[in-house]
């Protein structure tokens, strides 16, 4: 079955850089886009980034662009998203997502259970 | 940028329908898809391409898309039902736009 597991969260003061990794599972991982979508603590979804199956796309939210980078490794079936100059509102659980591009649909079909960032003084 | 607006809250007695909408400008040119999450959950995928199901899905969910309004119902609501619900399109310009989420009340 898909699986998707995420790591890498936890506390950073503000300004500061984290790296955040998706193991992911059961699915040929090279055959789709991926996806990071956050969401901060008691609020709604945030969508943040995707990138296509091969990398060519990459497409950034703009409340993190130029500061996060999203990137992949189709032989270890791994999802990054490298956060820098990070500030107090991007505390949030980030979600990693198989994303499925139909193009003009586009949607989320499997989650990971989420990681925790904290940035804080 | 664009948005996609979602009412707070719905409240629904057991198996009653519960219809919860997301309006947005020009929504009905785009495609919707619907997020259910309980407390403490990740979101699971209900609907994609304004109506369609993933398997595992009962076929009390269902979706609509017209006009500015996308409308998810639930035809005889459980209380199972009972999470949040978070609409979703794609726009060239904004990325991926979630709605604020509408928190559904089974009682």
């Amino acid at each position: 079955q898909v699986q998707l597991v995420e790591s890498g969260g936890g506390l950073v003061r503000p300004g500061g850089s984290l790296r955040l990794s998706c193991a992911t599972s059961g699915f040929t991982f090279s055959d789709y886009y991926m996806t990071w979508i956050r969401q901060a603590p008691g609020k709604g979804l945030e969508w943040v980034s995707y990138i296509s199956s091969v990398a060519g796309s990459r497409y950034y939210a703009d409340s993190v662009k130029g500061r996060f980078t999203i990137s992949r490794d189709n032989a270890r079936k791994s999802l990054y998203l490298q956060m820098n100059s990070l500030r107090a509102e991007d505390t949030a659980v980030y979600y990693c997502a198989r994303y499925v591009v139909v193009a003009p649909a586009a949607y989320a079909d499997y989650f990971g259970q989420g990681t925790l960032v904290t940035v804080s003084s | 940028s664009y948005e996609l607006t979602q009412p707070p809250s719905v409240s629904v007695s057991p198996g009653q329908t519960a219809s919860i909408t997301c309006s947005g400008d020009k929504l009905g040119d785009k495609y919707v898809c619907w997020y259910r999450q309980r407390p403490g959950q990740s979101p699971i995928l209900v609907i994609y391409q304004n109506n369609r199901r993933p398997s595992g899905i009962p076929e009390r969910f269902s979706g609509s898309n017209s006009g500015n309004t996308a409308t998810l119902t639930i035809s005889g609501t459980q209380v199972l039902d009972e999470a949040d619900y978070y609409c979703q399109a794609w726009d060239s310009s904004a990325g991926g736009v979630f709605g604020g989420g509408t928190k559904l009340t089974v009682l």
